[in-house]
């Protein structure tokens, strides 16, 4: 069965820092992989996805992403935070064969000015 | 403007009072969906749809029903509320299915149930 790991419940960092933020999956083929972000308030959004190709794959916001099957990750990076990054990010992964999509328990990002 | 709208943003209610949640998308999107977010637990699915009168279970579907009775609205009904239905709620569509294309969300239900 499908399932995403996000090990790090609550991150903060400084402004200007850089961010990585952890997403393990397992699946049995090559999955599709996604990275939402929730902001206060709002629904979620997506920031980028993964189905086949290039392992780096850029997306909104300044955030990029890399499939490693390797490891089984899927780690969000950003090289330089902004405030207005602080959010909640959702790690999510989606079999081929199947409609569901199944979403990690979320990163908190604090950033600090 | 493409949207997902979900009503009432805030609901506070008493157990066992029916309530509905509505959602609608004005993309024109076949699939739509319903998720609860619980602290320490994600986002888990409570029902899809892959178009009109298709409707599925998703993971955590006890307590809940759905209805597709046209292509825009997919209202979440809750017969007979209790308090471990206290969550936050979201409504999502996308083009094709769950996976292969784009999730849209709306911005969410607060409900309590006291």
């Amino acid at each position: 069965a499908q399932s995403v790991t996000q090990p790090d419940i609550h991150i903060t960092v400084s402004e200007g820092a850089s961010l990585e933020l952890r997403c393990n999956y397992s699946y049995g083929a090559t999955p599709y992989l996604f990275w939402y972000v929730q902001s206060p308030g709002q629904g979620l959004q997506l920031l980028l996805k993964y189905f086949s190709g290039d392992t780096l794959v850029q997306g909104i916001k300044g955030f990029e992403a890399e499939f490693k099957r390797s490891q089984s990750s899927f780690n969000l990076r950003k090289p330089s935070v902004h405030w207005s990054d602080a959010a909640e990010y959702f790690c999510a992964v989606g079999a081929y064969n199947t409609d569901k999509l199944i979403f990690g328990t979320g990163t908190r990002l604090q950033v600090f000015p | 403007e493409a949207q997902v709208t979900q009503n009432p943003r805030y609901l506070i209610t008493v157990t066992g009072k029916k309530l509905t949640v509505t959602c609608s998308q004005n993309m024109n999107h076949e699939y739509m969906s319903w998720y609860r977010q619980d602290p320490g637990l994600g986002l888990r699915q409570i029902y899809y749809s892959m178009n009109v009168e298709v409707t599925d279970k998703g993971d955590v579907p006890e307590g809940y029903k759905v209805s597709r009775k046209e292509k825009r609205n997919f209202p979440l009904i809750l017969e007979s509320p209790s308090p471990n239905q206290t969550s936050l709620y979201f409504c999502a569509s996308s083009s094709r299915d769950g996976v292969r294309s784009p999730l849209h969300f709306g911005n969410g239900t607060r409900l309590t149930v006291t």
